[in-house]
């Protein structure tokens, strides 16, 4: 167990749906990262934020936005669902922006688009 | 350009064998990290090892091993005494730099079997 929670672990939705995944960092860890992966892109990196600050925006999607909450949670909206935004979707936390240590992922929510 | 490259797709070694997984990096930075991680078909990840820019030595956890050859640019990932719950997706990750923004790359991955 990593210690990094994302909820819920699975959602089956439609198109032109929004979803909101959620996550909690591990306790001290204040750096939330968000990543997908799909089977042709593989896994990508689309937004990370630190204390609650956007820090850095991968290959993520204009349909998509992140927040991360005074409490460190962080969420990743989702709107206009299509097919193609089907994937794994994880959160991952590490002690601070600027670290060069490890990154622990959560286990991750699935999302599929029908 | 391919910041890591995995170049096996696919990998098979037998029970209590030592298996080798490649990876290659690129970057201009004189400071990054190198990562390995295991998704096993259940989907989670789940960090193996890491290794410093600057670490002089090879960085070891128990069964795995990192033979870090800086002036190639590679980053294998060594496992010993294979078991059956070692097949899994295996990916090499790189996070560069000295800037504030400090996300992973990963290559494709490679997909290890262990036969009994």
């Amino acid at each position: 167990d990593s210690g990094v929670t994302q909820t819920p672990k699975h959602l089956i939705t439609a198109t032109g749906q929004r979803v909101t995944l959620r996550c909690s960092p591990r306790s001290g860890d204040l750096s939330v990262y968000w990543y997908q992966q799909s089977l042709d892109q593989g896994l990508q990196f689309l937004i990370q934020y630190y204390n609650g600050e956007e820090r850095a925006k991968g290959n993520i999607l204009e349909r998509f936005s992140a927040q991360q909450f005074p409490d460190l949670h962080s969420e990743l909206n989702l709107s206009s669902l299509e097919l193609g935004d089907s994937a794994l979707y994880f959160c991952a936390s590490s002690v601070s922006s600027g670290s060069i240590n490890e990154q622990y992922f959560g286990p991750g929510t699935r999302l599929t688009v029908t | 350009a391919q910041k890591i490259t995995q170049t096996q797709p696919g990998m098979f070694v037998q029970e209590k064998e030592a298996v080798t997984l490649d990876c290659t990096y690129d970057t201009s930075d004189q400071s990054y990290g190198l990562f390995w991680y295991k998704q096993p078909s259940s989907g989670e990840m789940i960090f193996l090892i890491y290794q410093g820019s600057y670490d002089e030595q090879n960085a070891t956890e128990g069964r795995y091993s990192l033979n870090f050859q800086k002036a190639r640019k590679s980053a294998n990932l060594v496992i010993s005494a294979s078991q059956l719950g070692d097949s899994a997706m295996y990916f090499c990750a790189m996070r560069e730099g000295p800037g504030s923004a400090r996300q992973l790359t990963f290559g494709s991955g490679t997909q290890l079997t262990v036969l009994p």
